[in-house]
């Protein structure tokens, strides 16, 4: 299986500082890449698919880049509703796989 | 409003069985692949299966196949997961979650969860 490692376990970040999220694939995924952000009590939500396209209703502040192995997911200036634990996955080859998340902490 | 229900979760013997439903409204169930997403208690994200639409093709992650069976019915808009054989380590928050596009692809509607604890 792809495993999908996520660094940094936990990032403390000011508001209005930008934030860089990175994930790595064990072997190349192409751009079948997404982001998710989960906040305490709540259920994931889909920000990012094909490493770079924003989902309906994602702030433009959030923008994903990558390919092959390497992706980034960065917050330009985060804002206080941007907390939470972000999750990469990739749906390149079955079985699907999450990286173990990135903590945001304000 | 595009909306996902679950339901059926509850405390079970291991060995035992449960069987999962997740409600669907708002969009057409029959057009889209669904999945089933868990999450232990304080831990990550966990794809378990999917299905496709016409429920042809299922997918499973190793550690459920042969126990798990996930499956739909289009006519009543509902995706099911039956868990059987269960495990401590199947205690979890089950998600039924919509897939985006094709077979494989992201989830872009998630419902609002299940527990399932498995514990003696």
């Amino acid at each position: 299986e792809i495993v999908m490692t996520q660094s940094p376990a936990t990032l403390s970040v000011s508001p209005g500082e930008r934030a860089t999220l990175s994930c790595r694939a064990s072997q190349s995924v192409s751009r079948h890449v997404a982001w998710y952000q989960q906040k305490p009590g709540q259920t994931p939500r889909l920000l990012i698919y094909d490493a770079s396209t924003g989902a309906t209703g994602v702030p433009a502040r959030l923008s994903g880049y990558g390919s092959g192995t390497e992706f980034t997911l960065t917050i330009s200036s985060l804002q206080s509703e941007d907390f939470g634990v972000y999750y990469c996955q990739q749906y390149h080859k079955w079985p699907l796989t999450f990286g173990g998340g990135t903590k945001v902490e304000i | 409003e595009v909306q996902l229900v679950e339901s059926g979760g509850d405390l079970v013997q291991p060995g035992g069985s449960l069987r999962l439903s997740c409600a669907a409204s708002g969009f057409t169930f029959s057009t889209y692949w669904m999945s089933w997403v868990r999450q232990a208690p304080g831990q990550g994200l966990e794809w378990v299966a999917s299905i496709k639409q016409d429920g042809s093709e299922k997918q499973y992650v190793d550690s459920v196949k042969g126990r798990f069976t996930i499956s739909r019915d289009n006519a009543k808009n509902s995706l099911f997961l039956q868990l059987n054989s269960l495990r401590a380590e199947d205690t979890a928050v089950y998600y039924c979650g919509r897939v985006l596009r094709g077979d494989g692809d992201p989830f872009d509607i998630w419902g609002q969860g299940t527990m399932v604890t498995v514990s003696s």
